[in-house]
This record gives structure tokens, sequence and C-alpha cells, in this order.
């Protein structure tokens, strides 16, 4: 079975650092992939994905993710974190020709300012 | 106005009860999904419907039952509600073209079972 983690269910860091958070995906075919984002009292939005076009996408409000094959990974990077980037952050995967999502288990992103 | 609405968004309840949570959507998708949220467990796949006659259960669907009234309408019902079913639930849905597609999410309901 398709499995997503993700590294820190807690990440902090200062306005104006760099973000990084870590998503590894576990399957032998390279899957969709996708980062959504929770604000707090919402639902998910998209901010970005991949679908095998390009390995480096880039998604909304500053954020890209890069696909690495070799590591199985997916870590999601923002050069400069901004205290509105406080949220909840869900790596998903879906396999080619099933369109069912599997979540990762979440990273609450702190802004400290 | 919301594209994916849930109804309501708030609801308390005791066990034991039945109780019927409400998507609708706007999109003209054909395919519908309900999740639960649980701290640290992320999003875990209730149901899901690729139209309106065909249901699948997800990974956790023990309890749940649902009904896809129309295109645009899909309701998870707690036939017999447990304190452990206390939990953020989610509608989604997506489209049928392509692959890869995204899925839009309502706000949520958050049930508490006493």
């Amino acid at each position: 079975a398709q499995s997503v983690t993700q590294l820190g269910s807690h990440v902090s860091v200062s306005e104006g650092a760099l973000v990084l958070l870590r998503c590894n995906y576990s399957s032998s075919v390279p899957p969709y992939l996708f980062w959504y984002v929770q604000y707090p009292n919402q639902g998910l939005q998209l901010l970005l994905k991949y679908t095998s076009a390009a390995t480096l996408v880039k998604g909304i409000n500053g954020f890209e993710a890069e696909f690495k094959k070799s590591e199985t990974s997916f870590h999601l990077t923002k050069p400069s974190a901004h205290m509105s980037d406080a949220a909840e952050y869900f790596c998903a995967a879906a396999k080619f020709g099933n369109e069912k999502l599997t979540f990762g288990t979440g990273t609450r992103l702190t802004i400290i300012p | 106005d919301a594209d994916v609405t849930q109804t309501p968004r708030n609801r308390i309840t005791k066990t034991g009860k039945r109780i019927m949570l409400e998507c609708s959507q706007t999109k003209g998708h054909d395919r519908m999904y309900w999740y639960r949220q649980d701290p640290g467990l992320g999003l875990r796949l209730i149901y899901y419907s690729f139209d309106v006659k065909d249901i699948n259960k997800g990974e956790i669907s023990d309890g749940y039952s649902v009904s896809r009234q129309a295109q645009a309408k899909f309701s998870l019902s707690l036939e017999s509600a447990i304190p452990n079913q206390t939990a953020l639930y989610f509608c989604a849905t997506s489209d049928s073209t392509g692959f890869g597609n995204i899925q839009y999410f309502g706000a949520g309901t958050r049930l508490s079972v006493l």
C-alpha cells in the first residue's frame, strides 16, 4: 500500500527564514504528489501538484517543491517565511489511474516574529 | 458562495444517535469524497463516489454510510454515533478528466459525540 511520511509534526521558523517541510512517499511507481495547506477553521486548499511534467513545481504564495525520484521525496520550500504562512501543511499522493489520495499526517508550521 | 458546502459546520450529539452530515457542490464535478481528520493522523478516506451510481468504501468505512442523492449532493451518516467518531469531517470533489486531479475541499464539519 502506498504511504506518505511527513517528518516533523511541528516546525517553527523565524519570519524571513527558509521554510522546509519534508515529505517522502513509498511507491515503486512515482505517483502524483500534492501539497495542501489548511488555515485555521478552513478546509484544505491546493498549494501545488506534481504530475511528472517537471521536477521543480512552483505553487501559490511563493512555495515550491522538488520531486526527487532517487530519494522518493517531495519536500516543500519557501525562501522567506511570512507570518501568514502559519498553517498546517499536508503532503498527499495518488497512484497513476487511481484518484484516491493518501495523506501524510501533516506538519504544523509556526512563524516566530 | 463556497463551491463545496458542508452543513452543519458544528454538531454536538450523544452516543447512539443517528446523525447526517451533508455536502453539496456547485463545481459540476463527478467525484465526491468524505474524509475524517484526527490530530496527528492526517486525513483518512471514509467513502468516495465517482458518479451517482458508484459508491466505494475507503480505508475507515465501518460505522458510516453514505448516500449520493444527485451529482451535486453526497451525504455521510453515522447510524449510531460513538465517542471515537468525534472528529473533523471534510467533503471534497474532483472532476473526472485526466489524471492527478485536484480535490477541492469544503470548510469541514466539527462533530463531537458525547
